[in-house]
């Protein structure tokens, strides 16, 4: 199975910040990669597909970047909405695998 | 406009069965492939399978290969998942996505229903 790692798992910053969540596959992926928000008790919510689209409706704020094995979210600047807890998904391969998350905080 | 409903969650004891429903609407259902994910605080998020768009092929995660069925009935916009054997490290939180795009087989989730609790305890 092809594992994805998140870094930070926890990130504290302040609304302005500019801000930045990091994902390893342990396998190449090619641009097979999609971010996700998620609020707590709430399904996940697609923000960034194939790596670097953003999906429709998605503040501009948020953007993706990467290919292969490294890749980014960026928050260019954060809003009260946006501390909540993130992770990527890689779909390339079966089994489809999730990174463990990265919980944006408010210093 | 687009939707997914899930149903059929509960308390269950360690090896018994529970059957979820996957109610959809506002879109094509029998064009896309469907898909459960589960979340629990100890794993995550977990893709526990896919069944294609015509149902004609299946695959599932090795943790529940052989104890859960995912099923579709296009003439009912409606996808199934059958659990068996139910384990305690089952109990999570049950949603059933949709990819982005008609007739693919890999994309991203930009669909996801309520999310249904399913619960494995003695």
């Amino acid at each position: 199975d092809i594992q994805m790692t998140q870094s930070p798992s926890t990130l504290s910053a302040y609304v302005g910040d500019r801000v930045t969540i990091t994902c390893r596959a342990s396998q190449s992926i090619s641009n097979s990669l999609a971010w996700y928000q998620q609020r707590p008790g709430k399904a996940p919510k697609l923000l960034i597909y194939r790596a670097s689209s953003l999906e429709t409706a998605v503040p501009s704020r948020f953007s993706g970047s990467g290919s292969g094995t490294e890749f980014t979210l960026a928050i260019s600047s954060l809003q009260p909405d946006d501390f909540t807890t993130y992770y990527c998904q890689q779909y390339k391969t079966y089994p489809w695998t999730f990174g463990q998350g990265t919980r944006v905080e408010i210093k | 406009q687009v939707q997914l409903v899930e149903s059929g969650g509960g308390v269950v004891q360690p090896g018994g069965s529970l059957r979820l429903s996957c109610a959809a609407s506002g879109f094509t259902f029998s064009s896309y492939g469907m898909y459960w994910v589960r979340q629990s605080p100890d794993k995550g998020l977990e893709w526990v399978g896919v069944v294609s768009y015509d149902g004609s092929n299946r695959y599932y995660a090795d943790s529940v290969k052989g104890r859960f069925t995912i099923s579709r009935d296009n003439s009912k916009n409606t996808l199934s998942l059958q659990m068996d054997s139910l384990r305690v490290e089952d109990t999570a939180i049950y949603y059933c996505a949709r990819i982005r795009t008609a007739l693919a087989t890999g994309d991203a989730f930009d669909i996801w229903g309520q999310g249904t609790l399913v619960t494995v305890s003695s």
